[in-house]
């Protein structure tokens, strides 16, 4: 079945620091793949989406590439601020957007 | 202002009292979804619902029980709680299916005694 696996946590950088999360996915057909940010105490939030092969997502200075050869769509932004610690995560979903799979999810802490 | 609303917050109860979080959006969306979040398994999927009277399992639907009457609200139902259902539960809603922005709800925190 489908399933996604996300990088263990937490990750703890400076601010400034180049941040990197992990996530790699099984799907049996073309999936749509997202990045979801919860901070503490609320709900998930939608950070970026890629719906195809080499689409890449973009939002607040995250990115993310739909890697079909290597099934990865990794998270990145080029300089953490401490307001980005949250937990991150990934999640898929089929062709029919009904059923979706999340990853474990990754806290990430940002130090000032 | 849009928005999904979850109640109650947190919730402590005792194992076969039959409970329901209520799940409302004001968004008029077709699609809304119910989910559970343990540490370490990231958020599991128990049911969906495509429009009113239209239903269909997660990965974890067992033990619970749904219903869309109404297209703003989908209720959750746990009619015998078991202790293994305590969680922390999001309600989701969303225009189209899943394909567009899910809204999350603030959660509710479950324990079953």
């Amino acid at each position: 079945g489908d399933s996604v696996t996300q990088m263990e946590g937490p990750v703890t950088l400076s601010e400034e620091a180049f941040l990197t999360i992990n996530c790699t996915y099984t799907a049996t057909g073309y999936p749509s793949l997202f990045w979801y940010v919860q901070y503490p105490g609320e709900g998930l939030q939608l950070l970026l989406k890629a719906t195809k092969a080499d689409d890449k997502g973009s939002n607040k200075g995250f990115e993310a590439t739909y890697r079909k050869e290597t099934t990865s769509f990794h998270l990145e932004k080029g300089s953490v601020q401490v307001s980005d610690s949250a937990v991150y995560f990934c999640a898929l979903s089929e062709d029919n957007f009904n059923k979706f799979y999340f990853g474990s999810g990754t806290k990430l802490n940002v130090k000032p | 202002e849009a928005q999904v609303t979850q109640n109650p917050r947190y919730l402590i109860t005792v194992t076969g009292k039959k409970l329901t979080v209520t799940c409302s959006q004001n968004m008029n969306h077709e699609y809304m979804s119910w989910y559970r979040q343990d540490p370490g398994l990231g958020l599991r999927q128990i049911y969906y619902s495509m429009n009113v009277e239209v239903t269909d399992k997660g990965d974890v639907p067992e033990g619970y029980k749904v219903s869309r009457k109404e297209k703003r609200n989908f209720p959750l139902i746990l009619e015998s709680p078991s202790p293994n259902q305590t969680s922390l539960y999001f309600c989701a809603s969303s225009s189209t299916g899943g394909k567009n922005i899910q809204y999350f709800g603030a959660g509710t925190r479950l324990s079953v005694l």
